[in-house]
Order: C-alpha cells, then sequence, then structure tokens
C-alpha cells in the first residue's frame, strides 16, 4: 500500500488528453511539500518528468503539465503519442515517514 | 553529462549481505545528497536511505532500518549501501539517485544510474 494513491492504469487515442491524479495526505502533500512526477520505459530507469509541482526540467516536452492542490496532485499529458505509454510514478515527502514517498505507479496505454 | 554508475548486485542467501556501489561523475559528488531507491519485480518504486552530500547526516525507510547502511567516500565519487540480514522481500533492482532541491523536503531525484539487481534467495 502506498503512501500516495495513483490510478493503476489510464489510457486515450492519440492526439487525446489524459491526466494521472495522485492523492496524499495532510503528512505529505498536504503538508507543502512539491510533488514531482517520473516516467518509466520497461526495462529503464526511471526520468525525471516534472519537479517542483509544475516545472519541467530541460527537454521534456511542453504536452507535460503538472498541478497540485491541497493533498493532491495531477500530471496531464496532451496531444498523446504513441511515446508516451510507459509506467508514470508520482513523489513527494512525507514528515511521518521522514523519508521520501511514491505513488504505485500508473500505466498509461495509448490505444 | 551526469552519470552514475550501480555495481555490486547479485545472487545472495536470506541472512547474507551484500554491498551496493554507485560510482557518479559530471557533477561535483559532494555537493548533494544521493539516495538509494529500489523496485521490487513488478511493482512500484520505494525510496530505501539519502545521505547528504558532506555524509553527515542519513535517513532510512523503516523496512531497512538496522539492517542498510549508506555511506559516501567523496574522494571517489562513490555512493554506497551496505546490506545485511537480507531477506527474500528485499530482492529488487536498485537504483542510486542524484537528488536535487533547495529544501530536504522538496528534493526530487534529478538522475538515476541503470540499477543493479539484488536476488536473495536460497
Amino acid at each position: 500500500q502506498s503512501v500516495l494513491t495513483q490510478p493503476p492504469s489510464v489510457s486515450g487515442a492519440p492526439g487525446q488528453r489524459v491526466t494521472i491524479s495522485c492523492t496524499g495526505s495532510s503528512s505529505n502533500i498536504g503538508a507543502g511539500y512539491d510533488v514531482h512526477w517520473y516516467k518509466q520505459l520497461p526495462g529503464a530507469a526511471p526520468k525525471l518528468l516534472i519537479y517542483g509541482n509544475n516545472n519541467r526540467p530541460s527537454g521534456v516536452p511542453d504536452r507535460f503539465s503538472g498541478s497540485k492542490s491541497g493533498t493532491s496532485a495531477s500530471l496531464a499529458i496532451t496531444g498523446l503519442q504513441a511515446e508516451d505509454e510507459a509506467d508514470y510514478y508520482c513523489q513527494s515527502s512525507d514528515s511521518n515517514l521522514s523519508g521520501w514517498v511514491f505513488g504505485g505507479g500508473t500505466k498509461l496505454t495509448v490505444l | 553529462e551526469v552519470q552514475l554508475l550501480e555495481s555490486g548486485g547479485g545472487l545472495v542467501q536470506p541472512g547474507g549481505s551484500l554491498r551496493l556501489s554507485c560510482v557518479a561523475s559530471g557533477f561535483t559528488f559532494s555537493d548533494f545528497a544521493t539516495s538509494w531507491v529500489r523496485q521490487a519485480p513488478g511493482k512500484g518504486l520505494e525510496w530505501v536511505s539519502m545521505i547528504f552530500g558532506s555524509g553527515y547526516g542519513t535517513y532510512y525507510a523503516d523496512s531497512v532500518k538496522g539492517r542498510f547502511t549508506i555511506s559516501r567516500d567523496n574522494s571517489k565519487n562513490t555512493l554506497y549501501l551496505q546490506m545485511n540480514s537480507l531477506r527474500a522481500e528485499d530482492t529488487a533492482v536498485y537504483y542510486c539517485a542524484k537528488q536535487e532541491g533547495q529544501l530536504m523536503g522538496n528534493y526530487c531525484f534529478d538522475y538515476w544510474g541503470q540499477g543493479a539487481l539484488v536476488t536473495v534467495s536460497s
């Protein structure tokens, strides 16, 4: 059971917009800690996708955006492409656990 | 170019020990906190342990506290994870990851190694 809750899977057709939610609590996202997002392709290491709730590292397309409100955060992907098919993880910090926590991951399927 | 290269993974019996290493390049290693993050087969990511750039100050997940020890040698740009009393549930790919952020509570993992597989089985 992950501290941050994500839907196990989402799907969308090419060109569509999808969102992935990340729900936490008052000891992590709700405590004001930043939320970060990672993309992981099969057999590869995770890659930072969004940091500080809504910032994109250099090289990440602006089709990817993040938001945060209260105890939840979301990752939005517009103009869905085949190469977006991957596992996506949210991450934050937790004051009760004195460490960093991840969501359980969401598998994005491009139909 | 930032690079992190793990080594030391392998097969170990329950109750055994193993030490992972991670050699860093492309950045000033001593300036940044670094963590170990693991991923069990077919499962999600789990943060394991973190050490500040200076080497002073370490944090552990409850699941490994008292069994694993994180350390670093800044003269060798190398991060270590000493794993003792290994259990079957420690079986995972272990990634070293550089951390970035102004405040510890807002750290993200901005660069990752390719991972080292640790299998605990008799």
